[in-house]
Formats: structure tokens, sequence, C-alpha cells
């Protein structure tokens, strides 16, 4: 069964720093791209990069380039989104998922992780 | 960046109704279109892909079509699980989602 589990909620303090993780099971993690997707409280979906963790071709939104970072790590399959220096508009639940089988880059997302709530606040 | 817009924002519908939204992209994208529904406080379900494809498990009540600009996602009789948010994506270049449409019940 493909699994993708997030790692839990989170509050931090502006200028702080944050790396959340998605462990992958169920598939080979080396064969498929991993994006994340941002969802602001009561709004839509934002896509915000992905990853193939086979050789680390890493794809950022122009949106998001340069304010996060996304990395994988093959020895335990797991994938990461970080900041640097959160601010209080970082403040969503953040979503990792895993493409279709497509060859196409970027692709639809056929399987998620629960999510994982950052809330960042004085 | 190519923006995807959703109509309508909100739909009111009864259950055994015949539901269809539509997104439209501001250039063409060709078939790469998805649509996802999302249940309040839940991640999001892979509808559809490639604008017509039905992922694995998804009820046939959903079919999606269209191509290039203009996409509709139709949902034949509006079961009691289906309402909640419903959105387009486009992967033609980078991603983009639609704002979403609401699925209300009337």
């Amino acid at each position: 069964e493909v699994q993708l589990v997030q790692s839990g909620a989170e509050v931090k303090k502006p200028g702080e720093s944050l790396k959340i993780s998605c462990k992958v099971s169920g598939f080979s993690f080396t064969s498929y791209w991993i994006g994340w997707v941002r969802q602001m409280p009561g709004k839509g979906l934002e896509w915000m990069g992905i990853i193939y963790p086979g050789d680390s071709d890493t794809r950022y939104s122009p949106s998001f380039q340069g304010q996060v970072t996304i990395s994988a790590d093959k020895s335990i399959s797991t994938a990461y989104l970080q900041w640097s220096s959160l601010k209080a508009s970082d403040t969503a639940m953040y979503y990792c998922a895993r493409h279709v089988g497509d060859v196409v880059v970027p692709s639809a997302m056929s399987h998620w992780g629960q999510g994982t709530l950052v809330t960042v606040s004085s | 960046d190519i923006q995807m817009t959703q109509s309508p924002s909100t739909l009111s519908a009864s259950v055994g109704d015949r539901v269809t939204i539509t997104c439209r992209a501001s250039q063409s994208i060709s078939s790469w279109l998805a649509w996802y529904q999302q249940h309040l406080g839940k991640a999001p379900k892979l509808l559809i892909y490639k604008s017509s494809s039905l992922d694995s498990g998804v009820p046939s009540r959903f079919s999606g079509s269209g191509s290039g600009t203009e996409f509709t996602l139709t949902i034949s009789s509006l079961q009691p699980d289906d309402f909640a948010t419903y959105y387009c994506q486009q992967y033609e270049s980078y991603s983009t989602f639609g704002q979403g449409t609401k699925v209300e019940i009337k």
C-alpha cells in the first residue's frame, strides 16, 4: 500500500527555521516525483515544487523559488520542505504528494500525505 | 504563469443531480489537466488526470473532458459523499490550481 506520512504540527516564531518531512512507503521512492502543496487557512491549493529523489532534480514554482527548499534522503525514503526564516504568512497546511506514473513533469498527484499544519506566530 | 479559472465558485445541488464544473486556462495546456476532490479538513483526492482519465478506484459517475483551454468535470448523479470542494490543476507549464468550486447541499 502506498503511504506518505508527514511529520506533526509545528508552532514557530517569525524568523525561526523549520524542516518538515514526508516519509513514504509502498513504492520505489527513487522512481517517482514527490511534490509539495500549500493550503493557507480557508484558501485553495498552491503548487510549490517537486523533487525526483532518484537524482535530486528539483523544480520550484516561481512563487516559491528562493522561499523554501525541497530535498530528499534516499536512505530513509523521506522528502523534506524547509524554511530558513519563517514569516507569519507561512502559516498553512502543507501536503506532500506523489506523482502518477506519467512521464510528463510535473504531473497529477495520485497519493497524498495527511498534511502538516505550520503555525507561525509571535 | 498559466492562470486557471473555475466556475462556478459555489454550486448548490441535490442528491441525484447532474453537476458540471468548468475550468478555463489562460493559455492552451493540451490535455494536461487534473481534477481533485477535497473534503473539509482532509487531503485532496485525485479524480481525473490527463483531462479524462479516471484514477484507480474513482466511481464512474465522475468524468472529465476538454482540451486546450476549456475543461469540464461532470458528476452524473450526485451522491452524499460528493459534497466537497473540487479543484482543477494544470501541469503543462509548472503547475497551478484553480481557485476551487464548492459543491453544497441545496
